[in-house]
């Protein structure tokens, strides 16, 4: 079984600052990462993923995100965000075989200000 | 990317009665589909994984009998909430895979009274 864990809650930053949202993943077998973005009342709109290949993944928006298998983490950044970037922001898991059911973590509310 | 549409997007009920979600796949074929619960600034919980032409798959602690699920086509997928009470209140999702990549709907938001 997979398992994510988010640890921040909430990150507050002032716009055009960098950000950094931690993601560390637990599993016993190879898996897929992902991070998604959900607005208000919204569905998930996937920002970028892992599968194989290079660690450092460039996703929409100007969002990129680092695997590192050694620390298990995916964290997500951005060197410059945006106000309209404040959202809620899932990591997710998958594993590599059956119907590839995701496993999320418990979101990261960024909230960005002016 | 493929779209996956939700209908509706939000809902109000009284308790006692049913309410059926929709989940389309609008320009490719879903065999597969999964159905999540959001509440309230938490996460999304996998409730079941909807299979075209067969029975669905519901994680453990979901009540079958209570969220009907059935997938009779390849590109639609429906949940029902059936006897819903004030506690069912809370964010549906579906969503469905191309290759690699879930396809999510814009989400039901139920609201039972």
């Amino acid at each position: 079984a997979q398992s994510v864990t988010q640890l921040d809650s909430q990150v507050p930053v002032f716009e055009e600052a960098p950000v950094e949202l931690r993601c560390n993943y637990s599993s016993s077998v190879s898996v897929y990462l992902f991070w998604y973005v959900q607005y208000p009342n919204q569905g998930l709109q996937l920002l970028l993923k892992y599968l194989s290949g290079s660690t450092l993944v460039k996703g929409i928006n100007g969002f990129e995100a680092e695997f590192n298998k050694s620390q298990t983490s995916f964290h997500l950044r951005k060197p410059s965000v945006h106000i309209s970037d404040t959202a809620e922001y899932f990591c997710a898991v998958s594993d590599l075989t059956g119907f590839q059911k995701l496993v999320f973590g418990t979101g990261t509310r960024l909230l960005v200000s002016p | 990317g493929a779209v996956v549409s939700q209908h509706p997007s939000w809902v109000i009920c009284k308790s006692g009665t049913s309410v059926k979600i929709e989940c389309r796949s609008l320009d490719f074929q879903a065999t597969t589909m999964f159905w999540y619960r959001q509440f309230p600034k938490q996460s999304l919980m996998l409730m079941a994984t909807s299979n075209e032409g067969s029975k669905a798959t519901y994680e453990q602690g979901v009540e079958k009998d209570k969220f009907l699920i059935n997938h009779a086509s390849l590109t639609l997928s429906t949940l029902t909430v059936t006897s819903a009470h004030p506690e069912d209140s809370s964010f549906y999702i579906c969503s469905a895979k191309v290759n690699t990549e879930a396809f999510f709907g814009q989400g039901t938001r139920l609201t039972v009274v």
